[in-house]
């Protein structure tokens, strides 16, 4: 199964600022999935992060404010822009593999914006 | 759009009793698949159900896909601490799939 690392594990951000959040897969993916779980509820699918085209977000996620990078198969970025609490959660990155094109998911990434 | 929906929300038990989650899509599903996170942790794939009305058994968990492929349940006998944690399907048509809100089971030693 793929292993996936995220970095930063954890942030702090203020209100305004931007925080970009890596995901390093180490074998080469088609597609990765960025989700966002915010505390105590399920995964919403931001977007899918295609390698060389541009990302498909899902109803109520745009891309002047989640922009994502998809530079090669093995590596995406997701940036949270212009932050606000509203955007504290739990950001995770994951990618389709397996029999069943189960999901393997990223360890995450805690944002809390003050 | 395509929705997926789990009872219950939260479950206390004790130590030792069985555990059930049920989850509803509000359209027939190509397949749905069972995740389990513990607390602190990611998501981690547990099955998948394809055929309609299969179960499948992994040790103490029986997963059931309902034969109209809309609804599915995981049951845990007897449950341990060990199988604390938030359980939550994710029920696939038309190549998107959707997580159900889950359930977090909570167990008593």
């Amino acid at each position: 199964s793929a292993v996936i690392s995220q970095k930063p594990s954890r942030d702090i951000c203020q209100r305004g600022t931007s925080l970009t959040i890596q995901c390093q897969v180490d074998s080469q993916v088609t597609m990765m999935f960025w989700y966002r779980q915010q505390p105590g509820q399920s995964l919403t699918l931001i977007a899918t992060a295609n390698q060389g085209s541009e990302a498909t977000y899902e109803s109520g996620f745009v891309i002047d404010k989640f922009p994502i990078s998809r530079p090669n198969l093995t590596f995406s970025t997701l940036t949270v822009s212009n932050m606000s609490p509203e955007d504290s959660s739990i950001y995770l990155c994951s990618v389709t593999e397996g029999v069943y094109n189960e999901q393997f998911f990223g360890p995450g990434t805690r944002l809390t914006v003050l | 759009g395509q929705q997926v929906m789990q009872i219950p929300q939260y479950q206390h038990v004790q130590e030792g009793e069985d555990f059930t989650t049920y989850c509803n899509s509000s359209t027939t599903l190509s397949n749905i698949q069972w995740y389990k996170q513990r607390p602190g942790g990611h998501p981690v794939f547990l099955i998948q159900l394809v055929k309609s009305g299969e179960v499948k058994k992994q040790k103490r968990l029986t997963f059931q896909f309902g034969e109209a492929k809309k609804n599915s349940s995981l049951h845990i006998t007897a449950t341990q601490t060990t199988d604390v944690g938030t359980y939550f399907c994710a029920g696939n048509a038309g190549n998107m799939l959707t997580f159900g809100g889950g359930t977090r089971l909570m167990v008593k030693p």
